[in-house]
């Protein structure tokens, strides 16, 4: 059971902001907000992760909403190689496993 | 330089083979784990080991042993291959003493005929 809630796939247009959403309404405390994404074919590879805070990375933004119940993950430019599918995870801290749930298929349009 | 490397990259056998697909990673880390990917995309944990110890079996037929050489290693073994082995396997590693990020290997597609 992934516990978070994400929409099965969505759209964005080359060059425009990928907003991808998760629901996390039942978060504890101590739980993380893990985000990763496997392009086809591919393993799947670590974008970011918080708590509380928003984050900024070279790949990507993560915005977690105050009572923390959702966050999105922003990719600010969006290429067709961020076509991928996107997981959103939750993750307490020092777990010995990450839990994937369906993910979001993400494609970027020319 | 791979960061975990699998091998072999496809892997088909018939049903009651044994075969072994073996993971290694050069990032220092102390942890790693199978996962398996089956038809329908879900990604499963299957195994952790930490320092070549077992750390999580998630409730996985005996026909399936891994095997941990030193910490930068962890293989599977697969006795008599069923059908619904069929999947691709991913290996993954992490620092277990500090965040939860976890580095991917790149696949093993198995087909079971």
């Amino acid at each position: 059971d992934a516990k978070t809630t994400q929409p099965p796939s969505m759209d964005c247009a080359e060059g425009r902001a990928a907003n991808l959403p998760c629901n996390h309404s039942t978060i504890s405390g101590n739980e993380y907000v893990y985000w990763y994404r496997q392009i086809h074919s591919q393993g799947p590879q670590y974008i970011i992760h918080g708590l509380k805070n928003n984050e900024t990375n070279e790949m990507a933004s993560l915005i977690i909403t105050e009572d923390r119940k959702s966050s999105t993950l922003i990719l600010p430019h969006a290429t067709l190689r961020d076509t991928a599918v996107y997981y959103c995870i939750r993750v307490q801290g020092g777990s010995e496993k990450l839990v994937f749930g369906k993910g979001t298929k993400l494609t970027v349009n020319p | 330089d791979t960061a975990v490397s699998q091998t072999p990259k496809y892997l088909v056998t018939q049903m009651g083979n044994d075969k072994s697909i073996k993971c290694e990673q050069n990032l220092g880390h102390d942890t790693m784990y199978w996962y398996k990917q089956d038809s329908k995309k879900f990604l499963k944990i299957m195994f952790s080991y930490n320092n070549k110890e077992l750390i999580i079996n998630e409730t996985v037929p005996n026909r399936f042993s891994p095997k941990s050489p030193d910490k930068a290693h962890l293989n599977l073994h697969i006795n008599s291959l069923e059908l619904g082995d069929s999947a691709v396997y991913f290996c993954a590693s992490r620092d277990r003493g500090t965040n939860e990020k976890l580095f991917f290997g790149s696949g093993t597609q198995l087909s079971v005929l």
